[in-house]
Formats: structure tokens, C-alpha cells, sequence
């Protein structure tokens, strides 16, 4: 079965320090992957995707993530956290055929203190 | 900017009720999703649709069904809401099946 596992349920950082958000995914196949940044009371906005090709993709507001098939990992990285990335980030994943179906994981809630 | 509509934003009501949530698209995508996120902000899909199509249908009750007039609108209806429908529903469009998906704001359903 398809899933997505965000260890980490909160993750608290320093205003202008360094940032990574884990994800591990079960796949028996090459997936699509996505993380996803939802504010409060808001829908998700998509903050960057992987299909295929270099396994490190770069998003919006600095964000990047490393594809890594042997870990079954995608992680999400910021160089310089700013206190309005405040939010909840979700790793998804669309398995192959399935009609674009995003399995979704729990979320992290990152807080940036100032 | 926000291109998938949904309304209203909040909802309560009484258990038993029937409630019927609208979504609207204005990407010009032809296909539509329905979303729950529950009180720990756990995300599922319930329904999509392609060209007005049910393509993906995942185990829900039957008290829910979505209703789809045209490409850019995906109704949600909800006869007789039990407790745990509380929840927010995120209406969702991409261009066809693997392309990027599009949120709404969501509408959040409080069943007392």
C-alpha cells in the first residue's frame, strides 16, 4: 500500500536559520511527489513538485527538496527560514494510475520564532 | 490568487440535516476533486472527477455524493450528517489526471 510518514508532528526554528522537513514514502514504483504549505484557514498551495530527472527541485520562497529512491525520501529544505513560513507542510504522493490521487502525509506545523 | 471557489466557508448544523457545499473552478481544468481534512488535519481524497466523470471514488459513506453540472463546478452533498463529518472540505481542480493541483479555502462543517 501507498503511504507518506512525516516523523516529525511540529518543528520549532530561529528566524534566518536552516531548515529541513522530513518525508518517507512507500512505493513500490517511481512516484509523484509534492509538498504542499497550507496557512491558517487556507487551502494548500503547492510549494514544489518532482516528476522525474534531477532529484533536487526547487520551489517558491526558497524552498527546495532532494528526491532519494534508496531512502525512499523527500525531503524539504530552506536556507534562511523567514517567521511568515509559519505553517503546516504535507508530503504527497500520487502513485502511477491512479486518477491523480494525492495520498497525503499527517503535516508538520513549523513555527519560526523571531 | 485563489482560482477554486468554494462556498459558503463555514457551515453548522444539526445532526441528521442535509447540507450541500458549492465549488467552482475558473482554470478551465478538467478535473475536480473533493478532499476531507478532519480535526487533526489528516487529508484524504473522497471523489474525482473528470469531464464530469467519477473517476476515483474512495470508501465513504453513501450519505455523501458529489454532483458535477459541467467541467468547473463539483458539488458536495451530505444527507443526514453524522459527528464525524465534522471536518473542512477542500474543493481541488488540475488541468487533466497528471497535472498540479489547484486548492480552494475549503469549507469547514461543524455538525452539533
Amino acid at each position: 500500500a501507498q503511504s507518506v510518514t512525516q516523523p516529525d508532528a511540529r518543528v520549532t526554528v530561529s528566524e534566518g536559520a536552516s531548515l529541513q522537513l522530513r518525508c518517507k514514502y512507500s512505493y513500490s514504483g517511481t512516484p509523484y511527489l509534492f509538498w504542499y504549505v497550507q496557512y491558517p484557514r487556507q487551502g494548500l498551495q503547492l510549494l514544489l513538485k518532482y516528476y522525474s530527472g534531477d532529484p533536487v527541485v526547487q520551489g517558491v520562497n526558497g524552498f527546495e527538496a532532494e528526491f532519494s529512491k534508496s531512502n525512499s525520501s523527500f525531503h524539504l529544505r530552506k536556507a534562511s527560514v523567514h517567521w511568515s513560513d509559519s505553517a503546516v507542510y504535507f508530503c504527497a504522493l500520487t502513485p502511477g494510475g491512479s486518477g491523480n490521487k494525492l495520498i497525503f502525509g499527517t503535516g508538520t506545523l513549523l513555527s519560526v520564532k523571531p | 490568487e485563489t482560482a477554486v471557489f468554494q462556498t459558503p466557508n463555514y457551515h453548522v448544523t444539526q445532526v441528521g440535516n442535509e447540507v450541500s457545499f458549492n465549488c467552482k473552478q475558473t482554470l478551465g481544468h478538467d478535473t475536480m476533486y473533493w478532499y476531507k481534512q478532519d480535526s487533526k488535519k489528516l487529508l484524504k481524497i473522497m471523489f474525482s472527477y473528470n469531464n464530469k466523470q467519477l473517476i476515483v471514488n474512495e470508501t465513504v459513506p453513501r450519505r455523501f455524493s458529489p454532483q458535477s453540472s459541467d467541467k468547473a463546478h463539483l458539488n458536495l452533498r451530505i444527507k443526514s450528517v453524522e459527528p464525524e463529518d465534522s471536518a473542512v472540505y477542500l474543493c481541488a481542480s488540475s488541468l487533466t489526471v497528471n497535472t498540479e493541483v489547484f486548492f480552494g479555502k475549503g469549507t469547514r462543517l461543524t455538525v452539533v
